[in-house]
């Protein structure tokens, strides 16, 4: 079946820039119709999503996020990936990655997770 | 933004007994070309991601336990344990995707009675 596993730095300086990558086994990253999300934690609070691409290059963001999140899609390496830009102690948080399907954004699977902490 | 407002916060029930939270929608979730109620509901324990329980409002993902049930059309939900079991312990979510942005409910924490 298919799983998902974020990675990356665990530690950014504010005002640079988060790379997160989500990498697919089990299935490819092009094959049927999916979207795929980055959903982020911070510690003891809720879920915020914060957008989606689909591998025909569909993209869509929460605004709340003012357009310093990015996605981006390697069908070559079976990964997606997020760029977050000037970050500060406010996106700490755990960043989990997802799939959803097109149409129905049902999410299943999710990676495990990653801890990112913005501190200097 | 589509706004979640789940009740209780927080929730203590006997093993055995029946758990039942609730999620309101700040519009109605029905999509009426296929008359589905595009709302979710998720499980999450500790240093886990967060599980799919239920789908469509009320259908249940494979594998999950029956005692999980949901229910509610339009504005209003309930997610329902019917005989809460010690590995219910966790922090349930709603979620909907009618409209961007997907949004969450604050999430209800579940105990132990």
């Amino acid at each position: 079946q298919v799983q998902l596993q974020e990675s990356g730095p665990g530690l950014v300086k504010p005002s640079q820039t988060l790379s997160l990558t989500c990498t697919v086994s089990g299935g490819s990253i092009s094959s049927g119709n999916y979207y795929w999300s980055w959903i982020r934690q911070p510690a003891g609070k809720g879920l915020e999503w914060i957008g989606r691409i689909a591998t025909s290059g569909t993209i869509d963001y929460n605004p709340s996020l003012k357009s310093r999140a990015t996605i981006s899609v390697d069908t070559s390496k079976n990964h997606f990936s997020l760029t977050l830009s000037s970050v500060t102690g406010a996106d700490t948080a755990v960043y989990y990655c997802a799939r959803g399907i097109t149409g129905y954004s049902i999410f299943e699977p999710w990676g495990q997770g990653t801890l990112v902490t913005v501190s200097s | 933004d589509i706004v979640l407002t789940q009740s209780p916060d927080s929730l203590a029930v006997s093993l055995g007994e029946r758990a039942t939270i609730n999620c309101k929608s700040s519009q109605s979730v029905l999509y009426s070309s296929d008359k589905k109620n595009y709302l979710n509901w998720y499980q999450q324990k500790p240093g886990q991601p967060p599980k799919l329980l239920i789908y469509w409002a009320s259908t249940r993902e494979s594998g999950v336990p029956d005692r999980f049930s949901g229910s509610g059309s339009g504005t209003d939900f309930t997610l329902t344990i019917s005989s809460l079991q010690a590995e219910d312990v966790a922090v349930y979510y709603c979620q909907q995707y009618f409209s961007s942005p997907i949004t969450f409910g604050q999430g209800t924490r579940l105990e132990i009675k």
